[in-house]
């Protein structure tokens, strides 16, 4: 079974440019959170997603959205990029939208905003 | 404010000893823990969780205790490994959405041979 899906594996951009990073979640889970990790500040809750809808969101600017698609792939975009962006950020799935189902982490995308 | 504190950014320990990684939380809704474990340039990956009506959970190597009088856990490793040289992550869930998951910032573990 194939894990965790993000694109790209690392990113590179300047400020004031938008990206848009990919995650593909396990087969079979419908439930689709991402995370932001900086050094010293652990895993930030960004958002998730459940069937196509967005069902909880973390204290990030409004800079920061995302959305689901109908076969549960998802994908999170920033705007107007700031230095502070630059992080590691995670996809994580899981089958349920329950906060104590197991979740699975993709290796990340790695955002350096210069 | 920080929900879940894990107070060691770092803790050594010689292969075979036991490590002992510690957690905080403030927050008495929280019913659900879990830790995760993560190696550089990989996503975390779930270790162990307890549920709030237990007070211990094993699996192998790895055990977690949970006080919650005193709002605490901990997770023991013994023996230690090298191979279990990683950060570790601890959360906590009041239920609800994965919104609810917090986790603390991290302790960086290293299993010295």
């Amino acid at each position: 079974k194939a894990g965790v899906t993000q694109t790209p594996r690392y990113l590179i951009k300047t400020r004031g440019q938008q990206v848009t990073l990919s995650c593909s979640p396990i087969s079979g889970h419908r439930s689709v959170s991402w995370y932001q990790q900086t050094p010293g500040q652990g895993l930030q809750f960004l958002f998730e997603y459940f069937s196509e809808t967005q069902r909880n969101k973390g204290n990030f600017p409004g800079r920061f959205s995302g959305r689901q698609f109908s076969n549960s792939r998802s994908e999170m975009n920033v705007s107007t990029l700031e230095l502070g962006d630059s992080a590691l950020y995670l996809c994580a799935s899981s089958r349920q939208a329950v906060g104590n189902e197991k979740l699975f982490f993709g290796s990340g995308t790695q955002l350096s905003v210069l | 404010d920080q929900q879940v504190k894990q107070n060691s950014p770092s803790l050594s320990v010689q292969e075979g000893r036991i490590s002992i990684l510690n957690c905080d939380y403030t927050n008495s809704m929280f019913d659900y823990f879990l830790w995760y474990k993560k190696y550089p340039a990989e996503g975390p990956t779930f270790l162990i969780s307890i549920s709030s009506i237990k007070d211990k959970n094993e699996d192998g190597r790895f055990t977690v205790f949970l006080n919650k009088s005193a709002k605490h856990l901990s997770l023991h490793i013994v023996p230690s490994q090298p191979g279990d040289s990683a950060v570790y992550f601890c959360a906590a869930s009041g239920g609800g959405s994965q919104g609810n998951l917090i986790f603390g910032k991290g302790t960086k573990l290293s299993v010295k041979p």
